[in-house]
């Protein structure tokens, strides 16, 4: 089956743009995570969702940014007026459960250039 | 908050023993994942240790020590291959948050 997939792979966009970044998870995992990872980092975590819902929401770097899952399934995560800050390659992981230790699948990514 | 450290960057033979050590300071701690990521990729999932002790799956094995907060990742008969940066994480909410990952280890595997 495929795996989890993001798109734009890609984007180049002017500071003060909004962007939108689509994540498909893998079908079935309930649990889906946004994370950014800035070169040579860790990664950093965004925000988490079980199914529609987003109970943990305190990773998110400022009130730019924000995300949603609708049907239990595609998530977007925009960044409204970017900053040069915010580039970075954004991941999106899903799992089958947000069970503590339950392998993390990773999309491959969308790399964000602020310009 | 919560913060990991791991060496920046580990150089090993092939053929040989490596480990890549992690050490954690959490709020609360529900176990300790290992992740590999090469060059470009998206990391991948190794290993995850809730208790005490040494987990073992094939070449790799990984190790925790709750009362020392610490773990380490060890790789056997060391391939090109293995040339990656490894990242341990923790989580320590309950089910409902992310991972903490560490800034990540860069291993050099030489001929």
């Amino acid at each position: 089956g495929a795996g989890v997939s993001q798109s734009p792979s890609n984007k180049v966009t002017e500071k003060g743009k909004d962007v939108e970044l689509r994540c498909d998870p893998i079908s079935g995992h309930t649990a889906l995570y946004w994370y950014r990872q800035s070169l040579g980092q860790g990664l950093e975590f965004l925000i988490y969702f079980q199914g529609n819902s987003a109970p943990d929401k305190s990773g998110l770097p400022s009130d730019r940014f924000s995300a949603e899952r609708t049907g239990g399934s595609v998530s977007t995560l925009t960044i409204q007026r970017t900053q040069q800050e915010d580039s970075a390659v954004y991941l999106c992981a899903s799992s089958f459960s947000d069970q503590s230790g339950t392998e993390q699948y990773f999309g491959p990514g969308t790399r964000l250039t602020v310009t | 908050g919560q913060s990991l450290e791991q060496p920046s960057e580990v150089t090993a033979v092939e053929g040989a023993i490596v480990q890549i050590n992690c050490t954690y300071q959490t709020s609360g701690f529900y176990g300790l994942s290992w992740y590999q990521q090469h060059d470009g990729g998206a990391p991948t999932f190794l290993s995850y240790n809730a208790l005490d002790g040494l987990e073992e799956t094939g070449r790799f094995s990984s190790f925790l020590s709750r009362s020392d907060s610490y773990g380490y990742l060890l790789l056997q008969e060391l391939q090109m291959k293995d040339s990656a940066s490894y990242f341990c994480a923790v989580r320590d909410g309950g089910g409902a948050d992310g991972l903490t990952f560490g800034k990540g280890t860069h291993l050099i595997i030489q001929p």
